[in-house]
């Protein structure tokens, strides 16, 4: 069961490069999130979608932009890098109901020199 | 608004003792409580969650944890630590109302000493 795959796993980029996260998931969910994961800092939200065509900001949107064109997938974009976006970055979908939790993927790490 | 507070961003015990992680929330609606475990260079995964009935909760891995609403608790417990249950624990707080965005709390690094 594949559940949230994302793609890449790691990618380094330089100051002012620009490149795009995916998010797939097979589980027909409605619910799906990009966050990012700093030491000491948690999980920070940075977009969020409640369905396709829909996107929402969330905590830290700045330096980002996301699309959903299609359900299963969730698109997580840098226009221009910087050093500040160093960081893990983890997708994650829910289905609707709020007792059900979230499923997360394995995380896309991105070093901007 | 909702928050959730883990006490102790460190937390570290000896192979076999008791693990305690705690958290506590603040939510204006009955809330569905979760406990998610990310092991080291993987993404977070459930380990159990509180929605209704039993306030005793059984997870996987020999973890548990107890609903107190008196006490606006959802503290995680383990009779023996493993040194296989060394990772980051989070806690989180399903979204109340019109909100699509469950809070989570910081974090605690769970450290197991042999």
């Amino acid at each position: 069961n594949a559940g949230v795959t994302q793609t890449p796993k790691f990618r380094v980029l330089k100051t002012g490069q620009s490149m795009t996260l995916l998010c797939a998931q097979d589980m027909n969910h409605e619910y799906m999130y990009w966050y990012r994961q700093d030491p000491g800092m948690g999980l920070r939200l940075i977009h969020y979608s409640v369905g396709e065509g829909t996107t929402a900001k969330g905590e830290v949107p700045d330096g980002y932009n996301v699309s959903r064109l299609k359900k299963q997938n969730f698109l997580l974009g840098l226009e221009s890098a910087a050093p500040s976006q160093t960081s893990v970055y983890f997708c994650a979908a829910r289905a609707i109901p709020a007792t059900g939790e979230l499923f997360f993927g394995e995380g896309s790490r991105l070093t901007v020199l | 608004a909702q928050s959730v507070t883990q006490l102790g961003s460190h937390v570290s015990v000896s192979e076999g003792a008791l693990v305690l992680l705690r958290c506590n929330y603040s939510s204006s609606v009955p809330p569905y409580l979760f406990w998610y475990v990310q092991y080291p260079n993987q993404g977070l995964q459930l380990l159990l969650k509180y929605t209704t009935g039993a306030t005793l909760v059984k997870g996987i891995n020999g973890f548990e944890a107890e609903f107190k609403k008196s006490e606006t608790s959802f503290h995680l417990t383990k009779p023996s630590a493993h040194m296989s249950d060394a990772a980051e624990y989070f806690c989180a707080v399903s979204p109340d109302g019109g909100s699509y965005i469950p809070t989570f709390g910081r974090g605690t690094s769970l450290i197991v000493h042999p």
